[in-house]
């Protein structure tokens, strides 16, 4: 069983849409969720962190956390062709020396 | 404030050679990772140094070595390169203690022929 594992999608959705991702991952004691964004040849950038159950609201970006149910997800509202990317989740076990364990990503396309 | 810094940006290596790819982190950073990402994966953990120490250890082999500075730069080092070993290195840092994401640099692509 993979650390942590995504739908590598893609995930195409109308502008404007709500995009839905989601990740799950397997070690309870997780404790800090990450939503990266990385474009086409560029590197991961850091859009959104949760760290206990529920939502986490940033603009137009939901992340939302299930510990029960070993399940984050990231909702993007009001969907801009800009969002097309790859969106990573990744998983730590807390803590100062805790590696960051990544998902394969999901590819998200937003039509224009 | 400079961000997390990666030096070079393209590499071509034959296999059999050794490598040697550079970071800095942000100002105020002090724990740096370093990941390979090869093409449609996900960024695979290599290590992580603190205190000019490796702290964490993912998946790989011997081949890859690392060091920390006592200013937090940090280098990634790749004895008897392998076609496989091509990829984009990220280097990423994070203040010790805090449980924020990391920031990454922008990477370092090395092809191995």
């Amino acid at each position: 069983q993979k650390e942590v594992e995504q739908n590598s999608g893609p995930l195409s959705v109308p502008e404007g849409a709500i995009a839905s991702l989601n990740c799950t991952y397997s070690d309870r004691g997780s404790q800090s969720f990450f939503w990266y964004r990385q474009y086409s040849g560029k590197s991961p950038e850091l859009i959104m962190s949760i760290y206990s159950n529920g939502d986490k609201e940033d603009g137009r970006f939901t992340a939302q956390l299930n510990k029960a149910s070993q399940y984050v997800s990231l909702l993007i509202r009001d969907s801009q062709p800009s969002d097309s990317a790859t969106y990573l989740c990744a998983v730590s076990l807390g803590g100062g020396y805790q590696k960051v364990t990544f998902g394969t990503g999901t590819k998200l396309q937003v039509i224009p | 404030d400079a961000g997390v810094t990666q030096s070079p940006t393209h590499l071509i290596k034959t296999r059999g050679q050794q490598v040697t790819l550079r970071c800095s982190p942000k100002s105020g950073h002090d724990t740096v990772s370093w990941y390979q990402q090869a093409l449609g994966q996900g960024p695979q953990f290599i290590f992580q140094y603190y205190e000019e120490e490796e702290r964490q250890r993912g998946n790989f082999p011997d081949r890859f070595s690392g060091h920390q500075f006592p200013n937090y730069s940090s280098e990634l080092n790749v004895n008897a390169l392998l076609l496989g070993d091509s990829a984009l290195y990220l280097c990423a840092s994070r203040r010790t203690g805090e449980n924020y994401g990391y920031t990454f640099g922008s990477g370092t692509r090395l092809t191995v022929v």
